[in-house]
Order: C-alpha cells, then sequence, then structure tokens
C-alpha cells in the first residue's frame, strides 16, 4: 500500500547542534514532497517543499534533500534551537492525485 | 498562522451521532481539503473540495462528507458516529493548480467519541 515512513520516531539533539530528520517513500511516481513541522495543539506548519525534478533545496536554516534512486528524503536543520521542538511530517504528493500521504511523524526533542 | 480556521476546536460526541465540523480557508484560496489525524500518527487524506464538488477522495466511508460553499468555506459531516473516528480533523486550503500543491492547515478540531 501506499506510505511514507520515517526511520526514527524520536530524535534527541543538544541545542546548537545540527539535526538530521529522514523519511523514506514508496511511491516512485510522487513529483512533490513537502516538510510540515506540527506543535502540541496546532495544526502541521509548512517548513519546506521540493520537486521531484530537484535534489536539494535551502531554507532559512534548513534544507531538504531528495534522493529518488533510493526514495528518500531529509530534512536537516542547522544550529537547532530549542523553539524547534516539534513533531516533524514529510509527506508525498503522488502525481495526478490531490493528496498528500503522510508519514506517522519524527519527534524532536532540543535540549538546553 | 495560516489564516484557516476551524471551528468548534473540541467536540465530544457520543457514538451514532452525527457531527458537522466547520472550516474558513485562506484568503484568496478556492480549494480545501479534509484530514484525519489520529493520535500519533500524521494525517491521513478524507478528501478535498474545488469548485464546491469533491475532488478526491482517500479511503474514507461515506457516512464522511462534505460541502464547499461559493465562498470556499467547508463543512466535514460524519454520520453513525463510531469511537475509531475520535481524532483531530484538519482543514487545508490551498490553491488549485501545479505548482500550488503547499497545504495551509488549520489548528484542527479535537472530537472525542465516547
Amino acid at each position: 500500500g501506499e506510505s511514507v515512513g520515517l526511520h526514527l520516531p524520536t530524535l534527541s539533539v543538544q541545542e546548537g547542534d545540527n539535526s538530521i530528520i529522514n523519511c523514506a517513500y514508496s511511491n516512485s511516481a510522487s513529483d512533490y514532497f513537502i516538510w510540515y513541522k506540527q506543535e502540541s495543539g496546532k495544526g502541521p506548519q509548512f517548513i519546506i517543499d521540493i520537486r521531484s525534478n530537484m535534489d536539494k533545496r535551502q531554507g532559512q536554516r534548513v534544507t531538504v534533500l531528495l534522493n529518488k534512486t533510493v526514495k528518500h528524503l531529509s530534512l536537516q536543520i542547522a544550529a537547532t534551537q530549542p523553539g524547534d521542538s516539534a513533531v516533524y511530517f514529510c509527506a508525498e504528493k503522488p502525481g495526478g492525485y490531490n493528496k498528500l500521504i503522510f508519514g506517522a511523524g519524527t519527534r524532536l526533542a532540543v535540549h538546553p | 498562522e495560516t489564516g484557516v480556521t476551524q471551528s468548534p476546536t473540541h467536540l465530544i460526541k457520543t457514538r451514532g451521532q452525527q457531527v458537522t465540523l466547520r472550516c474558513s480557508s485562506q484568503s484568496g484560496h478556492n480549494t480545501v481539503s479534509w484530514y484525519q489525524q489520529a493520535l500519533g500518527q500524521g494525517p491521513q487524506f478524507i478528501f478535498q473540495y474545488y469548485r464546491e464538488e469533491e475532488n478526491g477522495r482517500g479511503n474514507f466511508p461515506p457516512r464522511f462528507s462534505g460541502l464547499q460553499f461559493p465562498n470556499y468555506s467547508s463543512e466535514l459531516n460524519v454520520n453513525a458516529l463510531e469511537l475509531d473516528d475520535s481524532a483531530l480533523y484538519l482543514c487545508a486550503s490551498s490553491v488549485q493548480g501545479r505548482g500550488n500543491e503547499k497545504l495551509f492547515f488549520g489548528s484542527g478540531t479535537q472530537l472525542s467519541v465516547l
């Protein structure tokens, strides 16, 4: 079936370190990928997205890498801050469909 | 904040009842999608509405239905509630068309079915 999975359910990092959150997707026909951050009691908040014709995209302190060969997506957060503590979801959009398929999420805990 | 507003924020119902959840989309957005998020899981696509018609549906039974209004706001209706319907229901708005796949989510309605 369709699935977007994550390698690590929980990631603990020290403040100031770089964080890497990984995600495996299963649908080779997906042409769009996106990362969301969800804090307790809130809806998912957009972080960064990337299309399948790209390998890398950078934002402010965040970078998304896409490896279509192994169907792998990663989110890198530079100089992780306490405010980055949240659950992070990757999601994919299969080509021709009007939906995002979300993974189960990774909890990022930032310690001072 | 995304500008997507949902009401109510919390709701408690009993099994067998019916519920209506509401969503106002972000200004300028013409498409609304609904997602169900069970505790500890990622959101699951229910359906999408565009031009007041259903424009894609996930693996949810017919007792999940929706509406979109001319002002692009939307409702999610669930009939014959079951215990497993307890979840956070998220509404997301967007603009239809390639290049606009990014969804902007509201804070959700937490539904508890007892």
